[in-house]
């Protein structure tokens, strides 16, 4: 069965705009977590939708939103982009249930804002 | 809030030695799970364990969950190249769906 689906895989953008980032689950999934991946950070959670519900989020600011439709795919989307938010986003997508968060991730979208 | 530290946070080692990386929490855990990344790609999952003093092997590669269920610990027999990556464990809480991934280890076994 098809993976998970993330795009675009690579973006530039510049400081001040805003971008949407794209992700397809693996088909019967119903969650879907977003994770921001830096060097300097590591792996840091952003919010995770369960049925189209926000049902955990992180310590992110405002300007970073979702939203899950529902088919179960997911859109992330960054608002007036800074230059500290270059980094690879990932998604993953689970069942979801309890006892049922073995993660399936993307390959990422590469964002790198100039 | 729940922390995963893992150690060493890096290591490079020769080919066909024996390490070890181990993941540490104050929290407990209801469940572990340990993933390979590759540069480039995402984090791709390796095993899952659930019952606390739980062994887990995987070819070379030997997992245990803490008796406490508060930590982790991944062995690699005879490393190889192909074992280079970055290596994260995460953790599901009792009653909360979400995972918690801990800081990584990032191994290099030098050919």
């Amino acid at each position: 069965k098809a993976g998970v689906t993330q795009t675009p895989r690579y973006l530039i953008k510049t400081r001040g705009q805003q971008v949407t980032l794209s992700c397809s689950p693996i088909s019967g999934h119903r969650s879907v977590s977003w994770y921001q991946q830096t060097p300097g950070q590591g792996l840091q959670f952003l919010f995770e939708y369960f049925s189209e519900t926000q049902r955990n989020k992180g310590n992110f600011p405002g300007r970073f939103s979702g939203r899950q439709f529902s088919n179960s795919r997911s859109e992330m989307n960054v608002s007036t982009l800074e230059l500290g938010d270059s980094a690879l986003y990932l998604c993953a997508s689970s069942f979801g249930g309890t006892g049922d968060t073995e993660a399936f991730f993307g390959q990422g979208t590469r964002l790198t804002v100039v | 809030t729940q922390l995963l530290e893992q150690s060493p946070q890096f290591l490079s080692i020769q080919e066909g030695e024996n390490l070890t990386v181990y993941c540490n929490s104050s929290s407990v855990f209801s469940s572990l799970q340990w993933y390979r990344q590759e540069p480039g790609e995402g984090p791709v999952l390796l095993v899952t364990v659930v019952t606390g003093g739980e062994v887990k092997k995987l070819k070379r590669l030997t997992f245990q969950f803490g008796d406490a269920r508060k930590d982790s610990s991944l062995h690699i027999t005879a490393a190889q190249p192909g074992d280079t990556g970055l290596y994260l464990c995460a953790g599901e809480s009792f009653g909360n769906e979400k995972l918690t991934f801990g800081t990584g280890t990032r191994l290099t076994i030098i050919p």
